[in-house]
């Protein structure tokens, strides 16, 4: 079974600063890992995710991701913030591509001028 | 990425009634379709596991005589609620995923069920 722990429910940050989420996993067998952001009343959109290879994965509007075994994390940074990121973020962890995903409680970032 | 779209958005229903909504793969064909349910400020809850031309599988919890999930075709799975009442008012989310779809699942953009 896997299990993910989203640090911090909400997060503030201000315009320009860097934007860290965190995120940890379980998972019995070698995890495939998925950052989404979904926008109020919409669906997730998919921002990164890693599969196997390069642990430093880089997504969408700038955001990246490092997958450390050691640390069974999965942290998503930002260099600046924009007030364009203010949203929830969830992270998820599945087997593959394919099967079912567990989500993280999700984190919401707050982005202040 | 691939699209997948809901219909309707958002619908308004009296207790007591049903209500079906869509799941539609636009441009891939989808072998697996998902069902969630969010609560405000909640995380994504699965509800079941649909497969082309079988039987969806239920999380633990789900009724699957209240929730009924059809995946008849490669394009188009549908989840009706029935009977709904105000405790399954909710935000329903669909994805889809292929052979086609590089180890990603793609999602619709929601459905909003008030039921009064």
């Amino acid at each position: 079974a896997q299990s993910v722990t989203q640090l911090g429910s909400h997060v503030s940050v201000s315009e320009g600063a860097l934007v860290l989420l965190r995120c940890n996993y379980s998972s019995s067998v070698p995890p495939y890992l998925f950052w989404y952001v979904q926008y109020p009343n919409q669906g997730l959109q998919l921002l990164l995710k890693y599969t196997t290879g390069a642990t430093l994965v880089k997504g969408i509007n700038g955001f990246e991701a490092e997958f450390k075994k050691s640390e069974t994390s999965f942290h998503l940074t930002k260099p600046s913030a924009h007030m364009s990121d203010a949203a929830e973020y969830f992270c998820a962890v599945s087997i593959s591509g394919y099967s079912t995903l567990t989500f993280g409680k999700g984190t919401m970032l707050l982005v202040s001028p | 990425g691939a699209v997948v779209s809901q219909h309707p958005s958002r619908v308004i229903c009296k207790s007591g009634t049903s209500v079906k909504i869509e799941c539609r793969s636009l441009d891939f064909q989808a072998t697996t379709m998902f069902w969630y349910r969010q609560f405000p400020k909640q995380s994504l809850m699965l509800m079941a596991t649909s497969n082309e031309g079988s039987k969806a599988t239920y999380e633990q919890g789900v009724e699957k005589d209240k929730f009924l999930i059809n995946h008849a075709s490669l394009t188009l799975s549908t989840l009706t609620v029935t009977s709904a009442h105000p405790e399954d008012s909710s935000f329903y989310i669909c994805s889809a995923t292929g052979a086609s779809s590089y180890n990603e699942q793609f999602f619709g953009p929601g459905t909003r069920l008030t039921v009064l």
